[in-house]
């Protein structure tokens, strides 16, 4: 499995509080995405990021913010959540190349009460 | 808007029978197309992709998928499902560095 840590792996947070999650690879891959999972909607991209302080927004990107201040580490943050942001979200990584695939990290499950 | 389609939200077979599972995609120029598994409580795994080249792709567990440009589709079968195989499938389209899921499509496996 390809080197990529997740954290935390749960969280319960209220409404309102900022929330930070945390994608850490070892692998040295250029390609780091954030999505969430929500039933009947498969995975959604909400944030990539193609190099360092190099990001750019996905399909679901409102609410939310990233930064890449390191190769090894993608940070999501909700600013202030709500509700409608409990979600299962999975970090991916992927090298460079046509035909190179995304690896996933093994999610962070956030309920927001 | 790029898209792809999952024709069954819910798959359930016994074993030993044959699957397939239907997936469709949104014409976007070059798209590289994959299948990917998840089973209960774990994260995504790569089955099986179709980069360029042969439209018949073997991927791992005894998965194999056909690319089929006139259709826009990208079916992933297997000969003899097992138990084992109960998870759920995803298939996904690279456009350029945007990924598209599809919804998804849960397979129960009954012994």
């Amino acid at each position: 499995d390809a080197g990529i840590t997740q954290s935390p792996r749960h969280k319960v947070t209220e409404t309102g509080t900022p929330v930070t999650l945390r994608c850490h690879q070892t692998e040295n891959h250029r390609y780091m995405y954030w999505y969430r999972q929500d039933p009947g909607h498969g995975l959604r991209l909400i944030h990539y990021s193609y190099g360092v302080k190099d990001t750019d927004k996905g399909e679901v990107s409102d609410g939310y913010s990233v930064s890449r201040s390191k190769t090894e580490d993608f940070l999501l943050t909700l600013e202030s959540a709500t509700s409608s942001q409990t979600s299962v979200y999975f970090c991916a990584i992927r090298e460079p190349g046509d035909n190179q695939p995304q690896h996933f990290g093994d999610g962070t499950r956030l309920s927001i009460l | 808007a790029q898209s792809v389609s999952q024709h069954n939200h819910h798959v359930i077979l016994s074993e030993a029978a044959s699957l397939e599972l239907g997936c469709n995609y949104s014409y976007g120029g070059t798209v590289n197309l994959f299948w990917y598994v998840q089973y209960p409580g774990q994260h995504l795994q790569l089955l099986l992709k179709y980069f360029s080249g042969d439209p018949l792709v073997k991927g791992i567990k005894g998965f194999e998928a056909e690319f089929i440009k006139s259709k826009f589709s990208f079916n992933l079968r297997k000969p003899s499902v097992q138990w084992s195989d109960t998870a759920e499938y995803f298939c996904a389209a690279r456009y350029g560095q945007n990924f598209v899921f599809g919804p998804g499509t849960r397979l129960s496996v009954l012994p």
